[in-house]
């Protein structure tokens, strides 16, 4: 069936690194647009970066841009968030998710909660 | 980019009918008919609901039904039953080429 996998959270300290993973299975992964998500804790959603199928259209947030570089590798069916400069508001569950402005958001990863503390 | 503007609740009783909001702008809810709903249980990652304003996956119950009025869309859960008790947010594409969630809506079964 269709699902994502994500990987990679973790405690850091303020200014440190972490890479994200989210592995695909069960769709032609390099059809779709595939976005990361967080969720601080008790808090909304809040859409962070998205990337073309071909990885040729990428965008982020105004809160990450500059920090995060979103990437894929579609011959492994892999999506990646590299996070570099992290801050203590960083710290939420991370979700990816295979969205598109004219098919939504399905599915959804289980999360990977990512820490930024000292 | 802001947040869409969402009622932060809602209550029902089972079998009533119930509306959520989500007001946006005329660079996003208004400008597109990409709006979508996600219900969140506790602990779990959201299930979208509807898509392009009123369209729903396979598998979605009809219970769910989703409209758009200038920069404000809506949800509707009819035949409101006790595993509807989520969490409820919309999410719509900008102009800027970004996406953009609302501020959640808890929905309480009475």
């Amino acid at each position: 069936q269709v699902q994502l996998v994500e990987s990679g959270g973790g405690l850091v300290k303020p200014g440190g690194s972490l890479r994200l993973s989210c592995a695909a299975s069960g769709f032609t992964f390099s059809d779709y647009y595939m976005s990361w998500i967080r969720q601080a804790p008790g808090k909304g959603l809040e859409w962070v970066s998205y990337i073309s199928g071909s990885g040729s259209i990428i965008y982020y947030s105004d809160s990450v841009k500059g920090r995060f570089t979103i990437s894929r590798d579609n011959a492994r069916e892999s999506l990646y968030l590299q996070m570099n400069s992290l801050r203590a508001e960083d710290t939420a569950v991370y979700y990816c998710a295979r969205l598109g402005a004219n098919y939504g958001g399905e599915p959804w990863g289980q999360g990977t909660l990512v820490t930024v503390s000292s | 980019q802001s947040a869409l503007t969402q009622p932060a609740s809602v209550s029902g009783s089972p079998g009533q009918s119930i509306t959520i909001s989500c007001t946006g702008t005329s660079s996003d809810v208004g400008a597109y008919n990409y709006v979508s709903w996600y219900q969140q249980h506790p602990g779990k990652a959201p299930k979208l609901l509807v898509y392009d304003v009123r369209s729903r996956p396979s598998g979605v119950s009809n219970r769910f039904s989703g409209s758009k009025s200038g920069n404000t869309a809506s949800l509707t859960v009819s035949g409101l039953q006790a595993e509807d008790e989520a969490d409820y947010y919309c999410s719509s594409y900008t102009g800027s080429s970004t996406y953009v969630f609302g501020t959640g809506t808890k929905v309480t079964v009475l």
